[in-house]
């Protein structure tokens, strides 16, 4: 089946820095969505991005599919932004999506 | 808010036991799927419904079993409980034509 790593699985922030996470998956997907998990477990859609560019306020992300990668941008980090950050991706077309591992973010004041 | 409504929010019991976990989708959303989040197995895809027909089939155990019902709230029946379903069991939704999907607030459930 498909993987999907993410990069790194820690990561550890001051307040205003801004960060780059990678999402790599192993063959070509026809979806691809972004969560956050915030401390209390809500998952949060970010973006649904299977290709190309797109931001939501502090939040940016691409997508370059015939590379495999996805990358998610985050600029001027603030404490709310904690929590666990993933990739998921769909092969079959019926948007079953297969979730990466994670990047576990900590922005510390 | 997403708007994807899950109850019970904790749910604990014991093994042996069969439980129902129940989810209201977004107005106006048609599919419905089930996530389980556990520690060793992470966030995975368990079945999706649309429109009341189940639509596909993930990692998902013969002891368990969901329907979509015509008001489109769904139900996950989890039946002889073990000690490795206790998790937190997510329910998503979306729009029809649309990818993007909606989670819940979860439901934590925990075997004893």
């Amino acid at each position: 089946g498909i993987q999907v790593e993410q990069s790194p699985p820690d990561l550890i922030l001051q307040e205003g820095a801004n960060s780059t996470l990678r999402c790599n998956f192993s063959d070509s997907v026809n979806n691809l969505q972004w969560f956050h998990q915030n401390p209390w477990g809500q998952l949060i859609n970010l973006f649904y991005i299977p290709s190309g560019t797109k931001q939501n306020g502090r939040l940016s992300a691409t997508t370059v599919a015939t590379e495999r990668y996805s990358l998610l941008y985050i600029s001027s980090s603030q404490t709310t932004d904690s929590g666990v950050y993933f990739c998921a991706v769909d092969q079959t077309g019926a948007n079953n999506l297969f979730f990466g591992t994670g990047t576990r973010l900590t922005v510390i004041p | 808010d997403s708007g994807v409504t899950q109850t019970p929010k904790h749910l604990i019991t014991a093994t042996g036991q069969r439980v129902t976990l129940r989810c209201s989708p977004r107005s106006g959303d048609l599919s419905v799927y089930w996530y389980q989040q556990s520690l060793d197995q992470g966030l995975q895809f368990l079945i999706q419904y649309y429109n009341g027909e189940e639509r596909a089939k993930g990692n998902i155990l013969e002891r368990f079993s969901a329907q979509q019902f015509p008001d489109l709230h769904s139900e996950l029946n989890l039946s002889s409980l073990e000690l490795g379903d206790s998790a937190l069991y997510f329910c998503a939704s979306s729009a029809p034509y649309q990818e993007t999907q909606y989670f819940g607030p979860g439901t934590r459930l925990l075997v004893l």
